[in-house]
């Protein structure tokens, strides 16, 4: 069983659209992140949040953590064919023993066509 | 540069055959991780070191053995590989604890196939 659900797990649009990644969980997180990856390379950080309710914009990409921790998103807007990668989700789950413990979902992989 | 370092970039090896896949961190993090990486399922922590002498299994530790004698090295070690072990491998170096207080730098990665 998946800690943290992404959803979508394929993407394909045109530049342009707008879109959105969820990532869930019925687990509550301290934090969570965001990272891009592309073909060859390890993931990249893209954003941190750590408290409920924060919204994070990084130029076209908004990150938002859900209230209750459990959940977050990313929405892109005007999506161009440079945001083509895999985009994952990592947090460190809330008041475990853990603390080292990161989680992934499992990424979503969003491909803008010129 | 600051980076993080894997070697081999590329391994295929055969069952049963002892292998090791270095790491090594330039910016004096404390904190270092390994996770494998395979289709459909994102990234699994195998293990994590939060310092020297600190190591702690991740998700998936089964199969897979780390050490860390100093600060910059966190080894991973597959005394006895077998062909579920094929995946891409990564290993990672935060300043602090991962997604907390810093961000994870990531090395290239190591494609193990193991026949």
């Amino acid at each position: 069983t998946q800690l943290l659900e992404q959803s979508p797990q394929f993407l394909s649009i045109q530049e342009g659209e707008n879109l959105t990644v969820y990532c869930n969980s019925s687990s509550v997180f301290s934090s969570l992140q965001w990272y891009r990856q592309e073909p060859g390379e390890g993931p990249v950080l893209l954003v941190t949040v750590v408290t409920g309710g924060e919204v994070k914009k990084l130029k076209r990409l908004t990150f938002q953590f859900g209230d209750a921790r459990k959940d977050s998103s990313l929405h892109i807007t005007a999506a161009q064919p440079g945001d083509t990668g895999l985009y994952l989700c990592a947090g460190v789950i809330a008041g475990g023993t853990s603390y080292g413990k990161l989680t992934f979902g499992q990424g979503t992989i969003l491909t803008v066509h010129p | 540069e600051a980076q993080v370092t894997q070697n081999p970039r590329y391994l295929i090896t055969v069952t049963g055959k002892k292998l090791t896949v270095t790491c090594s961190q330039n910016m004096n993090h404390e904190y270092m991780s390994w996770y494998r990486q395979d289709p459909g399922l994102g990234l699994r922590q195998i293990y994590y070191s939060m310092n020297v002498e600190v190591t702690d299994k991740g998700d998936v530790p089964e199969g897979y053995k780390v050490s860390r004698k100093e600060k910059r090295n966190f080894p991973l070690i597959l005394e006895s590989p077998s062909p579920n072990q094929t995946s891409l491998y990564f290993c990672a170096s935060s300043p602090g604890l991962a997604g907390i207080l810093g961000e994870q730098y990531f090395g290239p990665g190591t494609r193990l196939t193991v026949t």
